[in-house]
């Protein structure tokens, strides 16, 4: 799987959108960018996720540039039920590869 | 729809015992997939199988380790000869197979060996 780089921690106001990026330098053309998020010791939940157009669902959007070496996920309005920890992952055909993430802390 | 059920969520095992960590996927789903995640550190990935077969065992460690995820019945992930160092949370997840498909996480089991 190709390696991605994120920010070990962010804060985010609450109502504020959250900016979360990755780099993924070695990304492979099968290779689909992931964002997974893991609130405090529960199991991982999906977000979102996208191989080279920009996407958005009822969580979040997520930005790839163009030549799919970064992206970004934005979660429009943050609540305080969004702290967690988030993983931008480059997904092989068929297995997940979680690194360290990104410690979002929302505030109030 | 159910989602991806796990059980137990809590096993307290003394070292030299065995563990079996029990996982259900999502109704319509046949890949499992186990991952580990050890105290402070993020998930990693096991072993992935579909109905009676293991597709990729790579993350899985040689010795004690070993899944299966029969025809019938749940797919369990056997630890034999417990150490401590085995204390983790487990997570299974499911899917449908296929490309780009998004994978649903169970809530875990946490091991704690004595």
């Amino acid at each position: 799987d190709a390696k991605t780089t994120q920010p070990p921690s962010m804060d985010c106001a609450e109502g504020r959108a959250a900016n979360l990026p990755c780099n993924h330098s070695t990304i492979s053309g099968n290779e689909y960018v992931y964002w997974y998020r893991q609130i405090h010791s529960q199991g991982p939940q999906y977000i979102i996720h996208g191989l080279k157009n920009n996407e958005t669902n009822e969580m979040a959007s997520l930005i790839i540039t163009e030549d799919r070496k970064s992206s970004t996920l934005i979660l429009p309005h943050a609540t305080l039920r969004d702290t967690a920890v988030y993983y931008c992952i480059v997904r092989a055909p068929y297995k997940l590869s979680f690194g360290a993430g990104t410690t979002v802390t929302v505030r109030a | 729809n159910a989602g991806v059920m796990q059980n137990p969520r809590h096993l307290v095992r003394r070292r030299g015992q065995e563990a079996r960590l029990r996982c259900s996927p999502m109704k319509g789903h046949s890949h499992v997939y186990w991952y580990r995640q050890l105290p402070e550190e993020g998930l990693k990935f096991m072993v992935y199988l579909q109905k009676e077969n293991i597709i990729d065992e790579s993350g899985m460690p040689k010795e004690r380790f070993s899944a299966e995820f029969p025809k019938e019945g749940p797919s369990i992930l056997r630890i034999q000869q417990v150490v401590r160092g085995d204390s983790a949370a487990y997570f299974c997840a499911s899917s449908p197979g296929g490309l780009g498909e998004k994978l649903f996480f169970g809530s875990g089991t946490q091991l704690s060996v004595l």
